[in-house]
């Protein structure tokens, strides 16, 4: 079993549609949280940090930690055909020197 | 604020070859890490420099390998290459290691 899991899609949607983007994990180490997009063939783009339980919004996108669970989301809204791309989960271990686990990634496609 | 560079953006080298990729952070950032990005395994740790020191590695074999300078840049070096090493290299920087992580838009390798 993958200490992250995360469902690679692809997800279609219609544009203007909520978008919801999740990851489960085993490690209860795991303290930070990050969601990234990467668009085809460049280097992944920060878009949310977040180290504690509950929301952290930032304009479209809302992160959601439930560490009770091991269970993070990432809302979009009112999704735009240029939020079509990959997105990564990943997380650190707390204590410990940085090893980012990552997700697979999920591929997301706005339809206009 | 520059963001992470990565020289240079394209490689093409035949087996047998060696490779050395270099990784600028962002001013400040003293923590460096290296992953490797296929579409059969998606992203995956190489290691992870911070104050010139390996601090954490990846499962790969030793022809991997690592350097961080005194400035915090970095490089990678394979050797041997083979043809299962064509791979988009990914370079990340934090200010410390439980911050999070800004990439760079990637080294891709190609072996023939």
């Amino acid at each position: 079993q993958k200490e992250v899991e995360q469902d690679p899609g692809p997800l279609s949607v219609p544009e203007g549609a909520i978008v919801s983007l999740n990851c489960t994990y085993s490690n209860s180490a795991f303290q930070y949280f990050m969601w990234y997009r990467q668009y085809s063939r460049k280097g992944p783009e920060l878009l949310m940090y977040t180290y504690s339980s509950g929301n952290k919004e930032d304009g479209r996108f809302t992160a959601q930690v439930d560490k009770s669970s091991k269970y993070i989301s990432l809302f979009i809204r009112d999704s735009q055909p240029s939020d079509s791309a990959t997105y990564l989960c990943a997380m650190i271990r707390s204590g410990g020197y940085q090893k980012v686990t990552f997700g697979t990634g999920t591929k997301l496609q706005v339809i206009p | 604020k520059a963001g992470v560079t990565q020289t240079p953006r394209y490689l093409i080298k035949t087996r047998g070859q060696q490779v050395t990729l270099s990784c600028s952070p962002i001013s400040g950032h003293r923590s460096v890490s290296w992953y490797q990005q296929t579409p059969g395994q998606g992203l995956q740790f190489l290691f992870e420099y911070f104050s010139e020191t390996q601090r954490n590695k990846g499962n790969f074999p030793g022809r991997f390998s690592g350097r961080q300078f005194s400035n915090s840049r970095s490089e990678m070096n394979v050797s041997t290459l083979e043809l299962g090493d064509s791979a988009l290299y990914l370079c990340a920087s934090s200010f410390v290691q439980t911050d999070e992580q800004f990439f760079g838009p990637g080294t891709r390798l190609t072996v023939l």
